[in-house]
């Protein structure tokens, strides 16, 4: 267990529905990712945060995914609309300030788009 | 031509062998290089990372880059059926901030 936990672990849904992901990064850690990943393949890079301000986001990302850090914690990531393309892994990474490049993967939620 | 390659495996080393994998990445001005280890049905895990050209060792392990011919590389000597997982490498790009660009992963297989 790394510290950064994520919630829920599985979301099955309906194609069109929207769902929203959480994730509690490491107390301490001012930084703050999210990946996707899909079978076969490496995390994809979808968006980060410094604190609450979101410093960058994937062309990945299209207009029906947006991510909120409000407080400089807990984030979400919410899809809407979903597709069946959306079907993945959502992985949330934290790091420690001054460490930046060290990212520690919380366990992932497991997206499935019916 | 992708950013960071992997030869996807899988990699099959008998138990106490060294496991050799390898890593090439396309942008020259990249400064960091991840290793992580990712179980299946797993999140990845850092096990190792290294900044300049050479070796570094860590335990069974020992990464090595060169920034020259543009790939880095991970040992793992006396290879345990534990180390049986996919192996991931990452790279910290430049002007890219934090965001680290993974391969698709070698998975290795020990076999006793």
């Amino acid at each position: 267990d790394t510290g950064v936990s994520q919630d829920p672990r599985h979301k099955i849904t309906k194609r069109g529905q929207n769902v929203t992901f959480r994730c509690d990064p490491i107390s301490e850690h001012n930084r703050l990712y999210w990946y996707r990943q899909t079978l076969g393949q490496g995390p994809e890079f979808l968006t980060y945060f410094q604190n609450e301000a979101q410093l960058e986001k994937s062309r990945l990302l299209s207009d029906r995914f947006s991510a909120e850090r409000p407080k400089g914690s807990f984030s979400t990531l919410e899809i809407q609309r979903t597709e069946q393309g959306d079907s993945a892994m959502y992985l949330c990474a934290s790091s420690l300030r001054g460490q930046n490049e060290k990212l520690f993967f919380g366990s992932g939620t497991q997206l499935s788009v019916l | 031509q992708k950013e960071v390659e992997q030869n996807s495996g899988p990699l099959s080393v008998p138990e106490g062998a060294i496991a050799s994998l390898n890593c090439t990445y396309s942008d020259r001005g990249s400064q960091s290089f991840f290793w992580y280890r990712q179980y299946s049905g797993k999140s990845p895990e850092l096990i190792m990372f290294i900044y300049s050209n050479g070796d570094k060792e860590d335990g069974r392990f020992t990464a090595q880059l060169n920034k020259a011919s543009q790939y880095v590389s991970l040992l793992i000597r006396d290879s345990q059926p534990s180390d049986s997982a996919t192996y991931l490498c990452a790279v910290l790009n430049t002007g890219t901030a934090s965001k680290l660009t993974f391969g698709t992963g070698t998975r290795l297989q020990v076999t006793l």
